[in-house]
Order: structure tokens, then sequence, then C-alpha cells
């Protein structure tokens, strides 16, 4: 069983919808992080939480936000996708006091 | 934000040696250095991380300059199974748990 899960694995959406990506782990974790990857590049760092009352911005948040619903789940928002938000999504998670992250398989979003 | 720089590409023998460089010549002496490889369709995972000294796990070894100005991840016998994207990583403490993934290093081993 995947410590670390993320739904959809794959969407197809359009210009202006709403989109949720959703990640849920059970490692207990108390870090989660969400990151995308282009074709070619390696990831960037989307938004990350320490914890369920804690969120903060990475590198690329614009057009991003983020919900923090419980210990176990970091769901992931595009309020209006746009085509150059098309990308591999990841979510990930650590816990306070390891450096390690445990990455999920990734939810792979089009947006035509 | 400090930044790695690794080669885009590297092949092996299966079943030989692999040394994969990294230079991080703006390293601070807080940041750690990780290791992550990414299988195909997959996501990254762990595979080794340290600070100072040489440091060997289960998957690989780290050996890391003694200015700290450069890294080199050393897989002791290349398996089909290792062809990956390795990613040479520096934890900035600054900025908590943060990851900043450069391109990396596609791997190709060769039967």
């Amino acid at each position: 069983d995947a410590d670390v899960t993320q739904t959809p694995r794959n969407r197809i959406t359009k210009t202006g919808k709403r989109i949720m990506l959703e990640c849920s782990q059970t490692k207990g974790h108390d870090r989660m992080y969400w990151y995308r990857q282009d074709p070619g590049l390696g990831l960037r760092l989307i938004y990350y939480s320490f914890d369920v009352k804690d969120i903060n911005k990475g590198e690329i948040s614009d057009g991003y936000s983020v919900s923090r619903q419980a210990q176990a789940k970091f769901s992931l928002s595009l309020e209006s996708a746009i085509p150059n938000q098309t990308a591999l999504y990841f979510c990930a998670t650590s816990w306070t006091g390891s450096d390690t992250q445990y990455f999920g398989p990734g939810t792979r979003l089009t947006v035509l | 934000d400090a930044k790695t720089t690794q080669p885009n590409s590297m092949e092996s023998n299966e079943e030989e040696p692999v040394h994969l460089p990294c230079n991080h010549s703006t390293i601070s002496g807080t940041d750690y250095i990780h290791w992550y490889r990414q299988l195909p369709s997959q996501g990254p995972e762990y595979v080794i991380h340290g600070l100072t000294s040489n440091v060997n796990n289960r998957m690989a070894s780290l050996a890391i300059a003694e200015d700290r100005k450069s890294s080199t991840l050393i897989l002791h016998r290349a398996t089909l199974r290792d062809a990956a994207v390795y990613y040479c990583i520096l934890r900035d403490e600054n900025t908590g748990n943060q990851f900043y993934f450069g391109t990396g290093t596609s791997l190709t081993v060769i039967p």
C-alpha cells in the first residue's frame, strides 16, 4: 500500500476551470509539500505546510492555492486553470527532525 | 537559494561503479547535501544525504569534498534499475525544509 497517494493520477481540463488535486498520506508526517515538474526540468516548490495551521508559499505559488484539511491531507487548487499550468504535480511529506521527503506518484495535469 | 550544477547525462556499463558529480560552490556552512533519484514515471525517492563527512548506506555512498564545494554520489555496481535522473540538492536551513531541485543528471545504464 502506498504511503503517499495522489488523486487523480491524470486529469485533462479546459482553460478557466477550477481544479483540485488531492494528496493523502498514512506516514503520520506533519509536513507536506506540493511541487510541479515541467518536461526536462527539475521539481519546483509551489506550497508547503509544516502543520495543519501553517501554510507557506514556495517558489511558484502564483495561480495556486492550498488547503491543509487535516494532518494527513493537503490539497492543491487551481482556481482558473491556464495552459501553462500543464505539468506533472507531486505531493511530498516529511516529519520534523528529518530532511527526507517522501513523494507521491504524481498527477499529470493537462490544461487545454 | 543555493544552487547545484550537474552534468546533464552520463552513461555507465552494468555492474560497474558510477560516480555522479555535483558542484555547489555557494554552499553555506549549514546546508546539507541531498541526493534523490527519479525513476521513469515515478516520483523522486531519497538516496542519501550528508553534511561534512562521507556517508554510506545500502543504496550508495556520498563523498563530500573537504571544502564542501562539490560532492560525488557513488553507485558501487550499477544495475539496469539504477537508470534514472539523479538530483543533487542543497537544503536551505534558512527556508526550513525547502528543496531546490536542478535539472539533475540522467543516468543510462548499458547492459
